[in-house]
């Protein structure tokens, strides 16, 4: 089965910084990946979607890259603000099963300090 | 997420109780989706619908029941068959199918807890 590992369940960075998270993958190469955005008591919020041919996508001071021979994905925050502190989810779909819809790792809380 | 309303936002359950948790949409999103999601941990599928009438089980089924009479609403059960029902459930919607290329749109969850 997929298996997502995110990296260290924690990161914290000062304001201005650019955060950088990271989201790994085994077996199946993905058909397409998901960020997400979740807040403490509440439901994810969809951020950016990347295809399995694209390499790089950016959305305002958000940015992801996909590396389907390192099986990597990285998420980028550039000038970092207290506001984006939350939890960061990366789901996966891989497109040649009917088990259902994404696999989602366990997330990485970023904290960004004034 | 606005259009996907869960209810309660926080409930209880006795022991040997069912309890079942609400989602209702206003999206007229095709799928919807039941996660389960655990302190530090990622979501995990119970139970998800493509099509009204139409429902599959997800990795964590067990314990669950849903159903889907209308293309608005998809409640789950909590049986009492689940023996550790204590997380926060969400509800997700999505325009297309499960492979739709498509981002899932979430609920603000019910947190479950055992008296």
């Amino acid at each position: 089965s997929q298996k997502i590992e995110q990296n260290s369940e924690a990161l914290n960075i000062q304001e201005g910084k650019t955060a950088t998270l990271t989201c790994n993958y085994t077996n199946y190469s993905p058909a397409y990946l998901q960020w997400y955005r979740q807040d403490p008591g509440r439901g994810p919020v969809f951020l950016l979607l990347i295809r399995e041919n694209e390499k790089e996508k950016r959305k305002e001071r958000l940015k992801v890259t996909f590396d389907t021979t390192l099986k990597q994905s990285l998420f980028h925050i550039t000038a970092s603000q207290p506001a984006d502190s939350a939890t960061y989810l990366c789901a996966l779909d891989i497109e040649s099963t009917n088990a259902g819809k994404s696999t989602f790792g366990d997330g990485t809380t970023l904290t960004v300090k004034p | 997420d606005g259009g996907i309303t869960q209810s309660p936002k926080y409930l209880f359950r006795k022991e040997g109780q069912n309890v079942t948790l609400s989602c209702e949409q206003n999206l007229n999103h095709d799928a919807m989706y039941w996660y389960r999601q655990d302190p530090g941990q990622g979501l995990r599928l119970i139970y998800y619908s493509q099509i009204v009438n139409d429902f599959q089980k997800g990795d964590i089924a067990e314990g669950y029941s849903v159903s889907r009479e209308k293309k608005e609403s998809f409640p789950l059960t909590v049986t009492s068959a689940q023996k550790n029902p204590t997380a926060f459930y969400l509800c997700a919607t999505e325009i297309g199918g499960i492979h739709s290329n498509q981002p899932q749109h979430f609920g603000d969850g019910t947190r479950l807890s055992i008296l």
